[in-house]
């Protein structure tokens, strides 16, 4: 079961242009992840947001989180073309720590130059 | 360090045929998981591991089996190879303990003719 779910499904920007992904959750979580995956590549993690901080910052990377809404957005600022990847974004699945992560489908995002 | 290792990078397989995805990790993460990605599926959770002789089930575990006699390793073996089963495989770990990041490994095309 998916519990979370990335909007839109592909976004095309030029370089230099803000780029922003969405993510829907359905049940209560304790954080939210984001990772990036190049083509081919491995899933590469990005930044983690716990369940009581509402923004965070990384770099370039935004991510701020709502549960009264279960969404979470990922601004990445000033594209790059090397920023063309897969994003996704990952919430615990069950209690305790058990590693397990449930992703959603993924926003493609590419970053013309 | 080389982080997560997976073997082999490309197979192909016929229908009926068994054969054994390797994972190794060298980070002494206590959590291993396999998923498995294929087109608008975003990833799906096959096999988890919380630590040595410990092994649990994912979303889609039907076809798989793993085992966890080392830290180390987390083996997936398919036990009869179907079409369904071709995707793209990836291992990932974590340090557990309320670190939930995940380390992936750079994945396993797998094509079952």
């Amino acid at each position: 079961s998916q519990q979370g779910e990335e909007d839109p499904q592909a976004l095309s920007i030029q370089e230099g242009e803000n780029a922003t992904m969405n993510c829907s959750y359905k049940t209560s979580i304790n954080n939210l992840q984001w990772y990036r995956q190049n083509s081919g590549r491995g899933l590469v993690h990005l930044i983690l947001i716990r369940s009581n901080e509402r923004e965070k910052h990384s770099g370039r990377l935004r991510v701020t989180l709502d549960t009264s809404k279960k969404s979470s957005s990922l601004l990445i600022t000033a594209s790059r073309a090397a920023d063309t990847a897969s994003y996704f974004c990952a919430t615990p699945d069950g209690s305790g720590n058990t590693g397990k992560l449930i992703f959603g489908q993924g926003t493609t995002l590419q970053v013309k130059p | 360090n080389a982080g997560v290792t997976q073997t082999p990078k490309f197979q192909v397989l016929k229908t009926g045929q068994s054969m054994t995805l390797q994972c190794a990790q060298d980070m002494n993460h206590e959590y291993m998981s396999w998923y498995r990605q294929d087109p608008g599926m975003g990833l799906r959770l096959i096999h988890y591991s919380v630590g040595a002789g410990i092994t649990d089930q994912g979303e889609v575990p039907n076809g798989y089996n793993v085992s966890r006699s080392t830290t180390e390793d987390f083996p997936l073996r398919l036990l009869s190879a179907a079409p369904s089963q071709t995707s793209v495989y990836f291992c990932a770990s974590s340090y557990g303990q309320g670190e939930e990041k995940l380390f992936f490994g750079s994945g396993t095309q797998l094509s079952v003719l």
